[in-house]
Formats: C-alpha cells, sequence, structure tokens
C-alpha cells in the first residue's frame, strides 16, 4: 500500500461532459503527477505539480487541467470529453520535485469510460 | 519523447522457471531507468531504480542490469512463483518531470 489514495475508481461519462478526478498523495510528499495509460499502452506523463503550481507538462491539449491544494492533494480536470480519453488515470505523488532517481509512489487509478 | 520498448509484451512461466525481459531505451542524454511491478487491482510498486552504466540491483528473487551505451536494461526472476506474476513496467525518467513507460511485460506463472 503506497498511501496515494484515488477516487472515484470508475466512472462512465458522456462526450462533450466534464471530469474531475481526485488524488490524496502519500504523507509528506509535495509533489504530485498524472499519468494516462490507455488500452495497451504505457502510462504516459499528463502534467506535474509541486508546491501548487504546474511543474512540467506532457503532450495533452488544454481541456487536460489540473490543481494541487495546500494539503498537496490534486485534482484532475478533463473537459469537453473524447472518446479517446477513455483510460485508466494513475497519480503518483513523490518526495523531490524535478528528481529522476526519486520514486514515484502511485495510486489504483481512476478508470474513465466516455461513451 | 522518448521511445521506451519492452519485450516481450506477455510471457507465461512454469512455477520454479527462471526468467528474463528486456527494456529498451534511447541511450543519448540518460538520466535514469526505473522498474515498477503491478499486480492486478494493485498500484505499481517500484521496484528498482539504476542510473549508472554497468549497475545491477537485486530485491530477493528478482535483479536488474542496465547498459547505458547500447539501450537495454534485463530484468531477471530466479525461480518464479506464482505470486511474481504481474505486469512489469519500464521507465527512462528525463531531467526531472516526466517518466517515459514502455508498455510493460505481463509476466503469468502457472503454479
Amino acid at each position: 500500500e503506497t498511501g496515494v489514495t484515488q477516487s472515484p475508481t470508475h466512472l462512465i461519462k458522456t462526450r462533450g461532459q466534464q471530469v474531475t478526478l481526485r488524488c490524496s498523495s502519500q504523507s509528506g510528499h509535495n509533489t504530485v503527477s498524472w499519468y494516462q495509460q490507455a488500452l495497451g499502452q504505457g502510462p504516459q506523463f499528463i502534467f506535474q505539480y509541486y508546491r501548487e503550481e504546474e511543474n512540467g507538462r506532457g503532450n495533452f491539449p488544454p481541456r487536460f487541467s489540473g490543481l494541487q491544494f495546500p494539503n498537496y492533494s490534486s485534482e484532475l480536470n478533463v473537459n469537453a470529453l473524447e472518446l479517446d480519453d477513455s483510460a485508466l488515470y494513475l497519480c503518483a505523488s513523490s518526495l523531490v520535485a524535478g528528481s529522476n532517481t526519486g520514486e514515484l509512489f502511485f495510486g489504483e487509478g481512476s478508470r474513465l469510460t466516455v461513451l | 519523447i522518448l521511445n521506451v520498448e519492452q519485450s516481450p509484451q506477455s510471457l507465461h512461466v512454469q512455477e520454479g522457471d527462471s526468467t528474463n525481459f528486456t527494456c529498451s531505451f534511447p541511450s543519448s542524454n540518460f538520466y535514469a531507468l526505473h522498474w515498477y511491478r503491478w499486480e492486478t487491482a494493485k498500484s505499481p510498486e517500484a521496484l528498482f531504480v539504476m542510473t549508472l552504466n554497468g549497475d545491477e540491483k537485486k530485491k530477493g528473487r528478482i535483479s536488474a542490469t542496465l547498459n547505458t551505451k547500447e539501450g537495454y536494461s534485463y530484468l531477471y526472476i530466479k525461480g518464479s512463483q506464482p505470486e511474481d506474476s504481474a505486469t512489469y513496467l519500464c521507465a527512462q525518467a528525463n531531467t526531472g518531470n516526466q517518466f517515459y513507460f514502455g508498455t510493460g511485460t505481463s509476466l503469468t506463472v502457472i503454479p
């Protein structure tokens, strides 16, 4: 158990709707990263938040946005949902921002289905 | 974008067999290579972080090697057990923000 919790675990939306996914990081971790894992793919980096600021972004459109709160928990928001947004969304917390040797502590993911 | 590839995509082995699989990555601008184990219905858990060419890491029956000059890492499991059944992911980390994951190797150990 990593101590990273995500909610909801599963949800179904329709095209054009908006979704918010939530993540509570492991105690003491001030950095949260979000990854999307589509079927048959490896996890792909969406963005990272450090001390409430975006600290790097992958190749995702602006309709993917995020927030980090003072307690270091985080939200991923996706607007104007498309069918291809159907995926498992993983949140990972880490102890040090910008460290390529620091391990990621993952939650179990939120599985989004867009119909 | 870093292209990280893993092979095989899946494999089935008998309990007690030893096995290994491969992670290939671009050798230029290498920073770190991570291995994760992901059991079904759980979260991915870190196995190893490797940074230096020739690195060898070991955790129980699982070990890994790293060749940064040719851009590959091997993960070995000695005497596979059913509890080793999982997807094994490797990821190359860049300057700090972003991990590039492969698609994983799904291992099934048959009792």
